[in-house]
């Protein structure tokens, strides 16, 4: 593995599924985060972990719930998912031993359609 | 809150020069980033800003105005593969970014 990934790459689902998006990334980076990017909107965030074993809701966290049992894996699910959760979703990380620098590295990206 | 706005789109001829203009308004300033995402594909980095003044890397530079809330990437002598959306964010602490919604740059032959 370098650097992060995303699965699955996409995905359709029945409205009122449950669903998990898996992020992975071996760069040992503490912070991690899950965004949505919607045409028009650019990226929002979802929810955020600064450190194994701590979550943050971000800008649009209804509908999303998330984990951080280790550094390396943040997954991402939706417990009954909605059309409106129709989206792309990446996963990123970064170094926060770096301060204010807080360069982002983003997954592919999985692309999940609900209907 | 957050506000970060940049044009939607713009259109340049390979060769030219083409200039993405970002204004924030944010509570917080820790730094400004701009990324390229290539349509279908992940956002990738490619500049950061946090004292005022212009840095340049190759093609591609970044300027940052923080006492107007103001930056621009600057790309010169474009070329086809540049056509891209560019993201515009902004540091404003707690390890997160916000983002614009995005410029869409067409390169024309």
């Amino acid at each position: 593995i370098a650097g992060i990934t995303q699965a699955p790459t996409s995905q359709i689902l029945a409205a009122g599924r449950r669903m998990t998006l898996r992020c992975t990334q071996d760069m040992r980076h503490n912070a991690m985060y899950w965004y949505r990017q919607d045409l028009g909107l650019g990226l929002r965030l979802i929810h955020y972990s600064n450190t194994a074993g701590t979550t943050g809701k971000g800008e649009v966290p209804d509908g999303y719930s998330v984990s951080r049992a280790n550094t390396d894996d943040f997954p991402l699910t939706l417990a009954s998912a909605v059309p409106s959760q129709t989206s792309v979703y990446f996963c990123a990380s970064s170094d926060s031993a770096r301060g204010d620098y807080n360069e982002q590295f983003f997954g592919p990206g999985t692309r999940l359609t609900v209907l | 809150g957050q506000n970060i706005d940049q044009p939607t789109e713009m259109t340049a001829t390979e060769g030219a020069i083409v200039q993405i203009n970002c204004t924030y308004q944010t509570s917080g300033f820790n730094g400004l980033f701009w990324y390229q995402q290539h349509a279908g594909e992940a956002p990738t980095f490619l500049s950061y800003n946090v004292l005022d003044g212009l840095e340049e890397k190759g093609r591609f530079s970044s300027f940052l105005s923080r006492s107007k809330g103001y930056s621009y990437l600057l790309l010169k002598e474009l070329q086809m593969k540049d056509s891209a959306s560019y993201l515009c964010a902004v540091s404003s602490g707690d390890y997160k970014l916000s983002f614009g919604a995005g410029t869409t740059v067409t390169v024309r032959a």
